[in-house]
């Protein structure tokens, strides 16, 4: 799976958008962008996930460049409660009940005030 | 979403003794899950696969003699840390897949705080 650069850390005006960059200039043809957010001391929650189209859901939207090399997910009003790391994570789709995850460092997002 | 349960979620236990965390998806079949471990500030690191009904597969320099992995039914699968040492202390997190879900996203659950005295 093709590996994944995102900035450590990043600040975001409560109400504001938040929009977290990912690098993944090896991405594959066939390899999805699937981003995960971890909340202090919980386990990973999925958010979103796309191949080439923008994607758009209750929690976020996922923009993809045209030439898949980079994505960026976007939190349209952030809350203090969007506070965690973000994981970008490319793979290859499965049809065994999905499969495991390679996790990179993330970006520790804080929603300030 | 599918839900994904730990037990316990924290433990602590003395140097020498085995610890065996579960993990259970609560509403669907999983014959495969996953085990991550999280040091303090790092970022989550697959341990291995547990597959329902045979051997796990363990991820390069993860003992499995020391972290037993066992997946007896399709809705639970345990890690024993066996001969826990200080250095095992850690945050252990598993998650599976819904083959309900078209999405081939991971559940995750909420991990278990393993502190060894």
């Amino acid at each position: 799976d093709a590996k994944t650069t995102q900035p450590p850390s990043m600040d975001c005006a409560e109400g504001r958008a938040a929009n977290l960059p990912c690098n993944h200039s090896t991405i594959s043809g066939n390899e999805y962008v699937y981003w995960y957010r971890q909340i202090h001391s919980q386990g990973p929650q999925y958010i979103i996930h796309g191949l080439k189209n923008n994607e758009t859901n209750e929690m976020a939207s996922l923009i993809i460049t045209e030439d898949r090399k980079s994505s960026t997910l976007i939190l349209p009003h952030a809350t203090l409660r969007d506070t965690a790391v973000y994981y970008c994570i490319v793979r290859r789709p499965t049809y065994n009940q999905g499969g495991k995850l390679i996790f990179g460092q993330g970006t520790e997002l804080s929603v300030k005030p | 979403g599918a839900v994904v349960s730990q037990h316990p979620s924290w433990v602590i236990c003395k140097s020498g003794t085995s610890v065996k965390i579960e993990c259970r998806s609560l509403d669907f079949q999983a014959t495969t899950m996953f085990w991550y471990r999280q040091f303090p500030k790092q970022s989550l690191m697959l341990m291995a696969t547990s597959n329902e009904g045979s051997k796990a597969t363990y991820e390069q320099g993860v003992e499995k003699d020391k972290f037993l992995i066992n997946h007896a039914s399709l809705t639970l699968s345990t890690l024993t840390v066996t001969s826990a040492h200080p250095e095992d202390s850690s945050f252990y997190i598993c998650s599976a897949g819904d083959p309900r879900s078209s999405y081939n996203e991971q559940f995750f659950g909420p991990g278990t705080r393993l502190t060894v005295l």
